[in-house]
C-alpha cells in the first residue's frame, strides 16, 4: 500500500479556501484516494473519492495531478465547523472498497479562525 | 440516509474485567465492518474486518481470544474486549460499507474505553 505524507496542520479564517495537500509517491495503478475527516468525539467522516483529474461534491473537491502522486482537497468558504483533522487515504477497491480496510496515517489538523 | 451507531459512547471498566460494545448500521446493509481503536495520541489500529459470509480477519497483535466478534447480519455487530488491561485504552470505531452504495466506509461515533 502507498504511503501517504500531508503536512502535520494548517489554519485559515473563516470565508476561505482551504487546501490540503497528499503526497503519495508510491501509489499503484490499483489504488483509489480517500479524504476523510474527523471532528473531536466523533468517527470518520468520508469526505471525497478520486482517482484520477478533478472530482467535486457539494462538500469539496479532489485534484488529483497527471501523475497521481499528489493530490490536493479543497474546502471552499470554511467555517469553523470545517475545523477537523483530515486524513488522506490511498487504498485499491480490493482492500478499501470492497472488503473495508482503510489505513489512517497522521492527517492534517485544520484550524479555523474566526 | 447512511447511519452507524455504536453503544455505549463511553466506559469505564476494572483492569482486568472485559466490556463489549456494539455497533448498528442504519439505512443501510453492511457487507463489511472494520473495527478500528484510535489511541489516545489519536493513531488508528485496524483490529478486525467482518465481511459477509467470509472469516473474520484480524490484523497482527490483535486476536479472537481477546476481541471476539460477532456480526450475525447485515446491520449488527458487536466486539468484547476481554481482560482489558491500561494498553486497551482508547476509541473503538467501527466502519461500515454500504453493500448497495457508493465505495465508501461510514463511521460510528465510536466508544471510549476507560481502563482503571
Amino acid at each position: 500500500l502507498a504511503k501517504t505524507t500531508q503536512p502535520p496542520s494548517m489554519e485559515a479564517y473563516e470565508g476561505q479556501e482551504v487546501n490540503v495537500s497528499c503526497s503519495h509517491t508510491n501509489i499503484a495503478t490499483s489504488e483509489y484516494i480517500y479524504w476523510y475527516r474527523q471532528v473531536p468525539h466523533q468517527g470518520p467522516q468520508f469526505i471525497i473519492q478520486g482517482y484520477k483529474d478533478y472530482v467535486v461534491n457539494e462538500v469539496a473537491s479532489l485534484f488529483i495531478s497527471a501523475d497521481r502522486k499528489l493530490s490536493t482537497l479543497s474546502l471552499p468558504w470554511v467555517s469553523l465547523r470545517d475545523a477537523a483533522v483530515y486524513y488522506c487515504i490511498v487504498t485499491d477497491m480490493n482492500t478499501g472498497g470492497l472488503s473495508g480496510k482503510l489505513t489512517f496515517g497522521e492527517g492534517t489538523q485544520v484550524t479555523v479562525i474566526s | 440516509g447512511a447511519l452507524v451507531y455504536q453503544y455505549p459512547r463511553r466506559t469505564i471498566c476494572k483492569s482486568g474485567t472485559s466490556m463489549r460494545m456494539e455497533c448498528q448500521a442504519v439505512g443501510f446493509q453492511a457487507t463489511s465492518v472494520a473495527w478500528y481503536r484510535q489511541s489516545p495520541q489519536k493513531t488508528f489500529e485496524l483490529i478486525a474486518l467482518s465481511t459477509v459470509n467470509s472469516a473474520i480477519k484480524y490484523e497482527q497483535n490483535f486476536t479472537q481470544e481477546k476481541f471476539p466478534i460477532s456480526h450475525p447480519n447485515l446491520s449488527f455487530s458487536s466486539m468484547t474486549v476481554l481482560n482489558a488491561y491500561l494498553e486497551d485504552r482508547g476509541l473503538y470505531l467501527c466502519g461500515a460499507r454500504d453493500m448497495g452504495g457508493p465505495d465508501t466506509q461510514y463511521f460510528g461515533p465510536g466508544t471510549r474505553l476507560l481502563v482503571l
